[in-house]
C-alpha cells in the first residue's frame, strides 16, 4: 500500500511565524504535491514537485515557498503566517507516468493561524 | 476560472438506491478525470478513474460515465451504502511530460440515508 504521512494532523500557529509542514512518501514517487482544501473551494495546488530539487507553481503559490532535498520528502513552508492560510494541507504523490498517474494523500494537517 | 465544476453542494440518497454525482469540465485538454472519495479529518481517497479514450469505466459498485462532447462525467454508485457517506471530488489532467496537475471540483457531499 502507498504511504503517504504528514508530520502533523493539527497546528496551531501565530501571525507572522514561520510554519513548516512535512510530508514523507515510502512509494519511490517522484511526483510529489502540496494542496490547501477549503470550504466550497475543494482542493487547490500550491506546488508541486516532479524530482529532487525541482519544483513549480501551483494555482495559489502566494505566501508558500517549498523544499524537497531528498525523493521522499517534501516540505511546504509558509515564510510568514497569517490567517488567509488558516486551512486544511493535504500532501500527495504519484508516479511520473505521462498523464496517467494517480495521486495518492496523506490524512492533512489542520492549520489555525491566530 | 472554476475549469472543473461540481454544481451540486449535496446530495442525500436513501440506502440501496443509486447515487449520481455528476462533473462538467471546460477544459478540452483534459483527457483523464478521477474520482475521490474523502471523509471528514482524512486526505482523499482514490476512488476510480476514466481515459478520455472510454466512456465507461466499472469497479465494483462505481462506475464512471464519460460524456466528451457535452464535456461531463458523472460516478454511479449501486447500491448506496451508509459507508459511502462521505465528499466525492471530481478531479481531470491534461497529459504533459511532467507531473500530472489535477484539477479538482468543489466537490458534493453524499448522505446515505437508512
Amino acid at each position: 500500500d502507498v504511504k503517504v504521512t504528514q508530520s502533523s494532523r493539527y497546528l496551531v500557529k501565530r501571525t507572522g511565524e514561520k510554519v513548516f509542514l512535512e510530508c514523507v512518501q515510502d512509494m519511490d514517487h517522484e511526483n510529489m504535491f502540496w494542496y490547501r482544501q477549503d470550504p466550497g473551494l475543494g482542493l487547490r495546488l500550491i506546488y508541486f514537485s516532479y524530482d529532487v530539487k525541482m519544483k513549480e507553481k501551483g494555482d495559489i503559490p502566494e505566501g508558500y515557498s517549498v523544499s524537497r532535498e531528498k525523493k521522499e520528502r517534501f516540505s511546504l513552508i509558509l515564510e510568514s503566517a497569517s490567517t488567509n492560510q488558516t486551512s486544511m494541507y493535504l500532501c500527495a504523490s504519484s508516479f511520473l507516468a505521462g498523464g496517467r498517474e494517480t495521486q495518492y494523500f496523506g490524512p492533512g494537517t489542520r492549520l489555525l493561524v491566530l | 476560472d472554476q475549469q472543473v465544476k461540481q454544481n451540486s453542494p449535496s446530495l442525500s440518497v436513501q440506502e440501496g438506491r443509486i447515487s449520481i454525482l455528476n462533473c462538467d469540465y471546460t477544459n478540452s485538454m483534459f483527457d483523464y478525470f478521477l474520482w475521490y472519495k474523502k471523509y471528514p479529518a482524512e486526505g482523499p481517497t482514490f476512488l476510480i478513474s476514466i481515459s478520455s479514450i472510454k466512456d465507461k469505466n466499472e469497479d465494483g459498485r462505481f462506475t464512471v460515465f464519460l460524456n466528451k462532447s457535452a464535456k461531463h462525467l458523472s460516478l454511479h454508485i449501486v447500491p448506496s451504502q451508509p459507508g459511502d457517506s462521505a465528499v466525492y471530488f471530481c478531479a481531470a489532467s491534461a497529459s504533459t511530460g511532467t507531473a500530472s496537475k489535477l484539477t479538482f471540483g468543489t466537490g458534493t457531499r453524499l448522505q446515505v440515508t437508512l
